[in-house]
C-alpha cells in the first residue's frame, strides 16, 4: 500500500519561512516525479509546483516563483517545500502527491495546514 | 489559464441512485482530464485519468466520459462511501482544477 504522509504545517507571520516535509512509502520514491498542490480556504486546488527524479527539473506556479523551493532526498524517500517570504494568501492546506509527469496526481498525502497571519 | 467549471455545486442523492457530474473546460483539453474523490481530512484519491480510464483499484461503478471541453463522471448505484467531494483536473496546459461537486445524501 502506498502511503504519503505530510508534516510541518504551522502558523507563521507574514514575511516568515516554513518548511513542509512529505515521506512516501510503498513505491520506489526515486522513480517518481513529485508535486505540491494547495487549497486555500473557500478556493479550488492550485498546483504549486513539481520536481523530477534527480532534481534537475523544477516547475513553479507564478504565484510562488522565487519564494518557494521544492527539493527532495531520495535516500530518505522525502519531498520538501521550503516557503519563504510568506504572505497571507499562502494560507492553505498543502498536499504532496506523486506526479504522473505532465498529467494527473496518483497518490496524495492528507495535507498540512499552513496559516500565515500576524 | 484553462478554467474548469464543475456542475452542479451540490448533488443530493440516495444510496443506489446514479450520479452524473459535469466538468466543462474553457478551451479544449483533448482527453487530458482526471477526476478525484476527496473526503474531509483524507487524502484525495485518483479515480479517472485520460478522461475515461479508471485508476488502479477503482470500482467499475465509476466511469468517465467526454473529450474536448465537456466531461462527465458517472457513479452508478451510489454506495454509502461514495458521498464525498469530486473534482476534475486538466493537464493539457499546466495543471488546473475545478472547484468540485459535493455528492451528499
Amino acid at each position: 500500500e502506498v502511503q504519503v504522509v505530510g508534516s510541518g504545517g504551522d502558523l507563521v507571520q507574514p514575511g516568515g519561512s516554513l518548511r513542509l516535509s512529505c515521506t512516501v512509502s510503498g513505491l520506489t520514491f526515486s522513480n517518481h516525479w513529485m508535486a505540491w498542490i494547495r487549497q486555500a480556504p473557500g478556493k479550488g486546488l492550485e498546483f504549486v509546483g513539481n520536481i523530477n527524479q534527480d532534481e534537475s527539473v523544477k516547475n513553479y506556479a507564478d504565484s510562488v516563483q522565487g519564494r518557494f523551493t521544492i527539493y527532495r532526498d531520495n535516500a530518505k524517500k522525502s519531498l520538501y517545500l521550503q516557503m519563504d517570504s510568506l504572505r497571507a494568501e499562502d494560507t492553505a492546506v498543502y498536499h504532496c502527491a506523486t506526479d504522473v509527469r505532465g498529467g494527473s496526481f496518483e497518490y496524495w498525502g492528507q495535507g498540512a495546514q499552513v496559516t500565515v497571519s500576524s | 489559464e484553462i478554467v474548469l467549471t464543475q456542475s452542479p455545486g451540490t448533488l443530493s442523492l440516495s444510496p443506489g441512485e446514479r450520479a452524473a457530474l459535469s466538468c466543462r473546460a474553457s478551451q479544449s483539453v483533448g482527453s487530458s482530464l482526471a477526476w478525484y474523490q476527496h473526503k474531509p481530512g483524507q487524502a484525495p484519491r485518483l479515480l479517472i485519468d485520460g478522461a475515461s480510464n479508471r485508476a488502479t483499484g477503482i470500482p467499475d461503478r465509476f466511469s468517465g466520459g467526454g473529450s474536448g471541453t465537456d466531461f462527465t463522471l458517472t457513479i452508478n448505484s451510489l454506495e454509502p462511501e461514495d458521498f464525498a467531494i469530486y473534482f476534475c483536473q486538466q493537464y493539457r496546459i499546466w495543471r488546473t482544477f475545478g472547484r468540485g461537486t459535493r455528492v451528499e445524501i
